[in-house]
């Protein structure tokens, strides 16, 4: 079955610099990979995805770029914010006949922005 | 509320104890999952289902027994659990045959064994 890795377990950047979480997955029939922010006692929400036609996808400060040779992906947070500060979690799923796949996740990433 | 409720949100129960924990969406997804997350581990699937019947159970222990009498509601029954149960417990739902739709998540249940 799939099996996500994701690195680094916690980042702690300076506001107003950028952050960079890493995911690689082990199933090549992937082909759908969101990413989640859980801020302290919230739910999980979806905050981007990308599928495996695209390399790079982009919503403001939020960009993800996918690398399916090396079944890697990772998101990119530039110009960060203390609002920015929470959990992240990357995860994999395989769409097929038209049909999604459950999602494996990876084991998170707590991000710390210091103002 | 996101469309996706779950109560309680805090439960303390003993190992002998019965008690169950709810989740009701209110998007018209077809899809409702339940995860459990423990400290320092990744959500961990536990139960899937789609338009009511049952499609994965991840290899959960019989002490967690899910219901799903709707595509609209799901029940985690919970009896005799141990103190390594403590976790939170999400629910989420997606339109299961929209790839890539993303998946909604309720706020959890904070479950404590004790």
């Amino acid at each position: 079955g799939e099996n996500v890795e994701q690195h680094p377990s916690t980042l702690s950047v300076q506001e107003g610099d950028s952050a960079v979480i890493k995911c690689t997955y082990s199933d090549s029939a992937s082909n759908y990979f969101p990413w989640y922010k859980q801020e302290l006692g919230k739910r999980p929400q979806l905050i981007i995805d990308i599928r495996s036609n695209v390399g790079e996808k982009k919503d403001q400060r939020i960009a993800v770029t996918l690398n399916k040779t090396a079944k890697h992906f990772s998101l990119h947070i530039t110009e960060t914010q203390p609002e920015d500060s929470a959990v992240y979690f990357c995860a994999a799923s395989v769409s097929y006949g038209g049909s999604q796949g459950n999602l494996i996740f990876g084991k998170g990433t707590k991000l710390s922005v210091k103002p | 509320e996101t469309g996706v409720t779950q109560t309680p949100r805090h439960l303390v129960m003993g190992m002998t104890n019965k008690k169950s924990l709810k989740c009701e969406q209110h998007l018209g997804h077809n899809a409702m999952y339940w995860y459990k997350q423990s400290a320092k581990k990744p959500l961990e699937l536990m139960f899937v289902y789609n338009f009511k019947e049952q499609t994965e159970n991840n290899s959960v222990p019989s002490r967690f027994s899910p219901e799903c009498p709707n595509s609209s509601h799901l029940f985690l029954h919970l009896h005799t659990l141990q103190p390594e149960d403590s976790a939170l417990y999400l629910c989420a739902s997606s339109q299961e045959k929209i790839p890539g739709s993303g998946y909604t998540f309720g706020s959890g249940t904070r479950l404590t064994v004790v």
